[in-house]
């Protein structure tokens, strides 16, 4: 089975700040990677997806980038409706989720 | 406006079963495949099974293996989970989750049902 390893687990920013989250697969994968947003009590949000690519209605202060097993989110300049937790999966063998990194304001 | 809405889901005593349902609409059902992802509530998310566009194809966790079932009805646009011996592992939000065919990630989400099972 594929793993994915995201860092931190939690992180501590403010308005404004650059933010970045990094994720580790336990063998390539290719660019076969998205990120979600959730907020407390909300399903998961597609933020991107094929590593790189922004999911329609994103903001474009949110990026991917990487391939094979390397890959991270950046928050450009986060805003208050960011404060939330963000999960990597990989969907290159079924789905694996990433243990979730949480922004909490500093 | 795509809409999944997910019911069944309450409490059940160790060994007992639960299924699970899932309505969708606004959308053509036929087109995608379908997964189930569970969140123990506070904790990450946990992918179950997937079933694809016409119901011939299904895959599961390890953790699920053998006691649950994926099905759907694309008549009624209607995802199912039928759960059997369940555990108090098996506690947590279950999610209908859209994709489409092939390796895709979702990208759609329903607002999930809470499954406790407990004495």
């Amino acid at each position: 089975d594929i793993q994915m390893t995201q860092s931190p687990s939690t992180l501590s920013a403010s308005v404004g700040d650059r933010v970045t989250i990094t994720c580790r697969a336990s063998q390539s994968i290719g660019s076969w990677v998205a990120w979600y947003q959730q907020r407390p009590g909300k399903a998961p949000n597609l933020l991107i997806y094929a590593a790189s690519s922004l999911q329609s209605g994103v903001p474009s202060r949110f990026s991917g980038s990487g391939s094979g097993t390397e890959f991270t989110l950046t928050i450009s300049s986060l805003q208050p409706d960011d404060f939330a937790t963000y999960y990597c999966q990989q969907y290159n063998t079924y789905w694996t989720f990433g243990q979730g990194t949480k922004v909490e304001i500093k | 406006e795509v809409q999944l809405v997910e019911s069944g889901g309450g409490l059940v005593q160790p060994g007992g079963s639960l299924r699970l349902s899932c309505a969708a609409s606004a959308f053509t059902f036929t087109n995608y495949w379908m997964h189930w992802v569970r969140q123990v509530p506070g904790m990450g998310l946990e992918w179950v099974s997937r079933i694809n566009n016409d119901g011939s194809s299904t895959i599961y966790a390890d953790s699920v293996k053998g006691r649950f079932t994926i099905s759907r009805d694309n008549a009624r646009n209607t995802l199912y989970l039928q759960m059997n011996s369940l555990r108090a592992e098996d506690t947590a939000v279950y999610y209908c989750v859209r994709a489409l065919r092939g390796p895709t990630p979702a990208d759609y989400w329903g607002q999930g049902t809470l499954v406790s099972v407990s004495s």
